[in-house]
């Protein structure tokens, strides 16, 4: 089965600085990684994904992502924060039994900007 | 053009009591999804439906928990004598064809308190 583990559930930075949050994944075949995002009472909204082609994926909010295999990894970065960057942030791999689209989460990462 | 609408926002009910989640999904959409959200955790996946047709039900509680998608009409997530380890968010999602690299669009979720 899949898994995905966020290290560090809360993570705080600066506004203006390096935000990077991090993501490991299982699979047992080639994965499709998407990174979400939850604002506070709102559904998730996705920010980028992975799919195979690209390994450095370029998202929405000035969001990048980069899949390295070797390090089984998918970290979400992006170089300068802002205020309303503040949010929680979910990783997750796509099982796709069948064709359908079966995401596995982590636990998720609330990211808070310090002014 | 809505995104995907979910009602209630937020429901109350008292243990031993049913409770009817709703949710329609974007227009055009035709695969639907089910995650649960627990406090301070990620999504888990509940079910995945088809019009009138459950394609994968893994992620569901084998009592109690049921959920459909009818021809007409929104798609329910029905719990019946809930309990209050029932209390959590719950998010649907749709996409256009049920493909594994595909976006899902998610609803602002359903928050279940079970008094």
């Amino acid at each position: 089965a899949q898994s995905v583990t966020q290290l560090g559930s809360h993570v705080s930075v600066s506004e203006g600085a390096l935000v990077l949050l991090r993501c490991n994944y299982s699979s047992s075949v080639p994965p499709y990684l998407f990174w979400y995002v939850q604002y506070p009472n709102q559904g998730l909204q996705l920010l980028l994904k992975y799919t195979s082609a690209a390994t450095l994926v370029k998202g929405i909010n000035g969001f990048e992502a980069e899949f390295k295999k070797s390090e089984t990894s998918f970290h979400l970065t992006k170089p300068s924060a802002h205020m309303s960057d503040a949010a929680e942030y979910f990783c997750a791999v796509s099982e796709g039994i069948q064709g359908a689209q079966k995401l596995v989460f982590g636990q998720g990462t609330r990211l808070t900007i310090n002014p | 053009n809505a995104g995907v609408m979910q009602n209630p926002r937020h429901l109350v009910r008292r243990r031993g009591q049913e409770a009817r989640l709703r949710c329609s999904p974007m227009k055009g959409h035709s695969h639907v999804y089910w995650y649960r959200q627990l406090p301070e955790e990620g999504l888990k996946f509940m079910v995945y439906l088809q019009k009138e047709n459950i394609i994968d039900e893994s992620g569901m509680p084998k009592e109690r928990f049921s959920a459909e998608f009818p021809k007409e009409g929104p798609s329910i997530l029905r719990i019946q004598q809930v309990v209050r380890g029932d209390s959590a968010a719950y998010f649907c999602a749709s996409s256009l064809a049920g493909q594994s690299n595909e976006k899902l669009f998610f609803g602002s979720g359903t928050q279940l308190s079970v008094l």
